[in-house]
């Protein structure tokens, strides 16, 4: 059980705009940064967002990051079928003094 | 370039002892705080510990807290990841990453992460 809490699945087509969401509480994502990282199959995971919606340089603009009180959300936009990843969210946790990371989410391009 | 390469997997039976070593090149080592994160088979990824730029404060997660020690050797520019009292829960891929902070890590993002190295847990 993750102390930030993403839906396991997520799907879209080519082109599509999908939504990952995160939820978590005011001890983490209510007081910290969130920043999401992408692990495609084999490889060591990358950093897609941090600080709650900054690309860091060589992400491409079809990614972006919101946050609203203790729950973010990661877009991706124009869906390509590199795409095809597992997703994480991640926020320290003020409480547990230490950082906790969402379940993931496994997107699939249809 | 900035690299990162993780050491010291194996295969290791419950109760026993390994030693993880991540050697960092390409960038100042002892400016920056670093991570060890872990991703189980068919589990998602898990934050295991981190120390800050000097070593001086550690923190750990709840599941390895009491037989995990992280410590790092920055004239080495590696940091390592002791681990004591192995149960088969430990078994994963264990990754070492850089925080973009010396000390900050509730402000900071991993930058830069290993390829990994593999534990495994069994008699």
């Amino acid at each position: 059980q993750s102390v930030l809490t993403q839906p396991p699945s997520a799907s879209g087509t080519p082109g599509q705009r999908v939504t990952i969401s995160c939820s978590g509480s005011s001890s983490n994502i209510g007081s910290n940064s969130v920043n999401w990282y992408q692990r495609l199959p084999g490889m060591a995971p990358q950093v897609l967002i941090y600080g709650n919606d900054q690309r860091p340089s060589g992400v491409p603009a079809r990614f972006s990051g919101s946050k609203s009180g203790t729950s973010a959300s990661l877009a991706i936009s124009g869906l390509q079928s590199e795409d095809e990843a597992d997703y994480y969210c991640a926020a320290w946790d003020d409480s547990l003094n230490g950082e906790v990371f969402g379940g993931g989410t496994q997107l699939t391009v249809l | 370039e900035v690299q990162l390469l993780e050491s010291g997997g194996g295969l290791v039976q419950p109760g026993g002892s390994l030693r993880l070593s991540c050697t960092g090149s390409g960038f100042t080592f002892g400016n920056y705080a670093m991570t060890w994160v872990r991703q189980a088979p068919g589990k998602g990824l898990e934050w295991v510990s981190g120390a800050t730029a000097t070593g001086t404060n550690t923190y750990y997660g709840d599941s390895v807290k009491g037989r995990f020690t992280i410590s790092r050797d920055n004239s080495k520019n590696t940091v390592y990841l002791q681990m004591n009292s192995l149960r088969a829960e430990d078994t994963a891929i264990y990754f070492c990453a850089r925080e973009t902070m010396m000390y900050d890590f509730w402000s900071a993002y991993k930058d830069y992460w290993g390829q990994g190295t593999r534990v495994t847990v069994s008699s």
